[in-house]
């Protein structure tokens, strides 16, 4: 398997346009994770679904941030419209199982940068 | 609510000692405890994990021990390297989800 699959790798772009991050969980994990991380927020969950169902959206800071998961193998996170507090390393990650083992796999990470 | 708390933020310890990084949790329902290990410009990666059934869990050099009562959980490395520096998150899942709460992470320095 190639892993947790996250798209863009890198991504630039200027305040009050949309940012679309994109995610491939590892097939057959049923929850995935989206989290940001910044060096004076540390790694925080912004939400996560189980079975493609949003389960808790508590982390999203504003009404700006919104994910779907429309199947099992794919993943949006969208900022709009997107602002330079947004820049941070996001982490999309996966794991099977509620009650069982519960390891998470991270993707690779997209870093956003907004100017 | 839902809160892990993690000690200390930096450590720098000499190549070849011990290194202890601590945890603390709020939910006693927690069930599951893996620890994290982020290199510079990596993604955070599984180091070692332990369920609220067992007291200690060791694997070679790292090992992590959980006192369920006091709510206290702990990463130990001996024989420390300099592949060891990175930083270590903790992390705690709430029974009722699948959701992992992560501590505030440890940078952890290994001097030469």
């Amino acid at each position: 398997d190639a892993g947790v699959i996250q798209s863009p790798r890198h991504e630039v772009t200027e305040m009050g346009q949309e940012v679309t991050l994109r995610c491939k969980p590892i097939s057959g994990h049923n929850s995935l994770f989206w989290y940001r991380q910044t060096m004076m927020r540390g790694l925080e969950l912004l939400i996560y679904f189980n079975n493609n169902v949003p389960i808790d959206d508590s982390g999203m800071p504003e009404d700006r941030f919104s994910a779907k998961m429309p199947n099992a193998s794919f993943s949006t996170l969208k900022i709009q419209p997107s602002e330079p507090r947004d820049s941070a390393v996001y982490f999309c990650a996966s794991s099977f199982g509620r009650e069982g083992p519960n390891e998470q796999f991270f993707g690779p990470g997209t870093r956003l940068t907004v100017l | 609510g839902e809160n892990v708390e993690q000690h200390p933020s930096t450590l720098s310890v000499q190549e070849g000692d011990s290194a202890v990084i601590k945890c603390t949790y709020s939910d006693s329902a927690s069930n599951y405890f893996p620890w994290y290990k982020q290199e510079l410009g990596k993604r955070p990666q599984l180091i070692i994990d332990i369920r609220s059934n067992v007291g200690e869990k060791k694997d070679q050099r790292i090992a992590v021990t959980l006192n369920k009562t006091a709510k206290h959980f702990s990463l130990h490395i001996t024989e420390t390297q300099p592949e060891d520096s990175a930083v270590y998150f903790c992390a705690a899942r709430y029974s009722s989800a699948s959701k992992i709460i992560f501590g505030s992470g440890t940078r952890l320095s290994i001097r030469p």
